[in-house]
């Protein structure tokens, strides 16, 4: 099993739709979450941090699920600059904290 | 402007010409990276620092050196590159290592090997 799974897409939605993707990850001691964003050969950015109690950023809800070591990202009303790939990272706990990337959902919001 | 900067940013060489690609960022951040992305493969660690003078291997490190003599810098050295090196590379940075700070990448250095 990989130790972050997402699946890559691509989401055909159309504007306006709302979308949800999930990550899973196989370590259940992992310490911290995040989305990335990466536009089309372009450097990933941060979207945002995935707390315990899940959090909302305008159209962008994220939440934890540490019982089914999976977390989630939701966008509501689609916009066309939303298309991207959305990449789940995933921090191990202890001294190494390393980071583990998954390969991204592809989206892609249709006019 | 707070930001990552790579150069350069298109590189075709050939097999065992040596190659630097530099990193630098100006925010004074103590932790430095380098990643590799291909397709099917993701974004995956190189090197990694977490201070001037500290460096220490990522997941892939065959084939490449790094060097961390100032904050700011974090060159990345292919001494006899390949063609499997090939790829798409991003520098990153975050203000320290340990807490859950986010990485600011540059904007990634496409290198072909042939």
């Amino acid at each position: 099993r990989k130790e972050v799974e997402q699946d890559p897409g691509p989401f055909n939605v159309p504007e306006g739709a709302t979308v949800a993707f999930n990550c899973t990850y196989s370590n259940s001691a992992s310490q911290s979450f995040f989305w990335y964003r990466q536009d089309c050969r372009k450097e990933p950015k941060l979207l945002m941090s995935v707390y315990s109690s899940g959090n909302e950023d305008g159209r962008f809800t994220a939440q934890l699920n540490r019982a089914s070591q999976y977390i989630s990202l939701l966008i509501r009303d689609s916009k066309l600059s939303d298309s991207a790939t959305y990449l789940c990272v995933v921090k191990e706990a202890g001294n190494n904290r390393k980071l583990i990337w998954g390969l991204g959902t592809s989206l892609a919001v249709n006019p | 402007e707070a930001q990552v900067t790579q150069n350069p940013r298109y590189l075709i060489t050939v097999t065992g010409k040596k190659l630097t690609v530099t990193c630098s960022q100006n925010m004074n951040h103590e932790y430095m990276s380098w990643y590799r992305q291909d397709p099917g493969l993701g974004l995956r660690q190189i090197y990694y620092s977490m201070n001037v003078e500290v460096t220490d291997k990522g997941d892939v490190p065959e084939g490449y050196k790094v060097s961390r003599k100032e904050k700011r810098n974090f060159p990345l050295i292919l001494e006899s590159p390949s063609p499997n090196q090939t790829s798409l590379y991003f520098c990153a940075s975050s203000p320290r290592w340990g807490g859950s700070d986010e990485q600011y990448f540059g904007p990634g250095t496409r290198l072909t090997v042939t």
